[in-house]
C-alpha cells in the first residue's frame, strides 16, 4: 500500500524558513516523479514544484521559483521542500504526491499545514 | 503553458447523472488529463486519468459510477447514480514538460 506522510509544518513569521518531508513508503520511490501542491484555505489546489525520480530535474511555479527549493533522498524514501522568504500568502497546507508518467498525480499525502504570521 | 477552466459549481439530484467538464486552452486540445476528487475534510483523491481519444484508465478502487470522455478540447467526468458521498471538489490536472497545472475545480452538491 502506498503512503506519503508529510511533516514539518507549523507557523512560521513572514521572511521566515521552514522545511517539509514527505516520508514514502509501498512503491519504489527512486522510479517517480514526486510533486508537492498546495492549497491555501477556502481555496483550490495550487502545483508548486516537481523533482524527477533520479533528482536530476526540477520544476517550480512562478509565484515560488527562487525562493523554495524541491530535493529528495531516494535512500530514505523521502521529499523535501526547502522554503525561504515566506509570505503571508505562501499560507497553505501543503501535499506530496507521486506522479506516474502520462497519468498525472496518483497518490496523495494527507497534507501538512504552514502558517506564515507575525 | 496549457490552462484547464472548470465551472465554479454543479449540483444533481441523489440517484441521477451529472457531467463535469474541464476544458483545455487553445493549442493543448491533445493534451491528458486527470480528475481529482476532494471531500470536505479530506485529501485529493486520483479518479482517472483522460486521454483526447476519450480513453481512460481509472485509479484503483474507483466506483464504476464514474467514467470520462472527450470532445475536441473538452474533457468530461461523469458520475452516474449519484451517492451522497460524491459530494465533492473536483479538480482536473495537466501538464507540459516543466510545469503542472490544475483547474478551479468544481463543487459538486448532491440534491
Amino acid at each position: 500500500e502506498v503512503q506519503l506522510v508529510e511533516s514539518g509544518g507549523g507557523l512560521v513569521q513572514p521572511g521566515g524558513s521552514l522545511r517539509l518531508s514527505c516520508a514514502a513508503s509501498g512503491f519504489t520511490f527512486s522510479s517517480y516523479a514526486m510533486s508537492w501542491v498546495r492549497q491555501a484555505p477556502g481555496n483550490g489546489l495550487e502545483w508548486v514544484s516537481t523533482i524527477s525520480g533520479s533528482g536530476g530535474n526540477s520544476y517550480y511555479a512562478d509565484s515560488v521559483r527562487g525562493r523554495f527549493t524541491i530535493s529528495r533522498d531516494n535512500s530514505k524514501n523521502t521529499l523535501y521542500l526547502h522554503m525561504n522568504s515566506l509570505r503571508a500568502e505562501d499560507t497553505a497546507v501543503y501535499l506530496c504526491a507521486e506522479v506516474v508518467a502520462a497519468a498525472g498525480m496518483v497518490y496523495w499525502g494527507q497534507g501538512t499545514l504552514v502558517t506564515v504570521s507575525s | 503553458q496549457p490552462v484547464l477552466t472548470q465551472s465554479s459549481s454543479a449540483s444533481a439530484s441523489l440517484g441521477s447523472s451529472v457531467k463535469l467538464t474541464c476544458t483545455l486552452s487553445s493549442g493543448h486540445s491533445n493534451h491528458i488529463i486527470a480528475w481529482h476528487q476532494q471531500q470536505p475534510g479530506k485529501a485529493p483523491r486520483y479518479l482517472m486519468k483522460l486521454e483526447g481519444s476519450g480513453s481512460y484508465n481509472k485509479g484503483s478502487g474507483v466506483p464504476d459510477r464514474f467514467s470520462g470522455s472527450s470532445s475536441g478540447a473538452d474533457r468530461y467526468l461523469i458520475i452516474s447514480n449519484l451517492q451522497s458521498e460524491d459530494e465533492a471538489d473536483y479538480y482536473c490536472e495537466t501538464w507540459d514538460s516543466n510545469s503542472r497545472v490544475f483547474g478551479g475545480g468544481t463543487k459538486l452538491t448532491v440534491l
